[in-house]
């Protein structure tokens, strides 16, 4: 089964921050990673696909690049609304397997 | 507008067989490959269980050989049968369905989660 790393598990900012989340896999793949933005006691909604594709109705501060194993989540001015928990998800292979998630607080 | 809803969770007693339910609205089931995801408490997103348009079967080595996914085109509804429960099976469980486009496959839409506890 490809592991996903995610780093940092956890992180603290201020609103207006780049903040920047990465996904580090087991073995190298094709772009087949998504993102996803959970809050608590919701769903996991869908952020990025295809490693760098904006889900419709994203925002444009969240983006997404990377290839091979290593893979980044950047929110390029960080806003009230997206303090969150963060997954990365892998479509390259069975098992399907996510990141241990990035929770991101209020510093 | 897609919507997904689960159902069939609650209070289990070890061992217990419960069955999930994940009934589709705005779209047909038929036409899509679907998944669970479960999140133990205060945990990260754990993917269970897929199943193809064609009935291909896939399943994470926590739940192989327990629990079954299937679906029925004529109900527009997933199922997870839940078998031989144990306390750390206690998770929200999540329907969701899978999206392809432009070699990517991805979750593009989730059901609101149902939480199942196993406890005596």
């Amino acid at each position: 089964a490809i592991q996903l790393i995610q780093s940092p598990s956890s992180l603290s900012a201020s609103v207006g921050d780049r903040v920047t989340i990465t996904c580090r896999a087991s073995k190298a793949f094709s772009s087949t990673l998504a993102w996803y933005q959970q809050k608590p006691g919701k769903a996991p909604k869908l952020l990025i696909y295809g490693g760098s594709n904006l889900e419709t109705g994203v925002p444009s501060r969240f983006s997404g690049s990377g290839s091979g194993a290593d893979f980044t989540l950047t929110i390029s001015s960080l806003q009230p609304e997206d303090f969150a928990s963060y997954y990365c998800q892998q479509f390259n292979s069975f098992p399907l397997t996510f990141g241990g998630g990035t929770k991101v607080e209020i510093k | 507008e897609v919507q997904l809803v689960e159902s069939g969770g609650g209070l289990v007693q070890p061992g217990g067989s419960p069955r999930l339910s994940c009934a589709a609205s705005g779209f047909t089931v038929s036409t899509y490959e679907f998944n669970w995801v479960r999140q133990a408490p205060g945990k990260g997103l754990e993917w269970i269980s897929y199943i193809s348009g064609s009935g291909s079967l896939y399943y994470a080595d926590s739940v192989k050989g327990r629990f079954t996914i299937s679906r029925d085109n004529a109900k527009n509804s997933v199922y997870l049968q839940m078998n031989s429960l144990r306390a750390e099976d206690t998770a929200v469980y999540y329907c969701a369905r899978s999206a392809f486009w432009s070699g990517s496959y991805y979750f593009d839409h989730w059901g609101q989660g149902i939480l199942v506890t196993v406890s005596s």
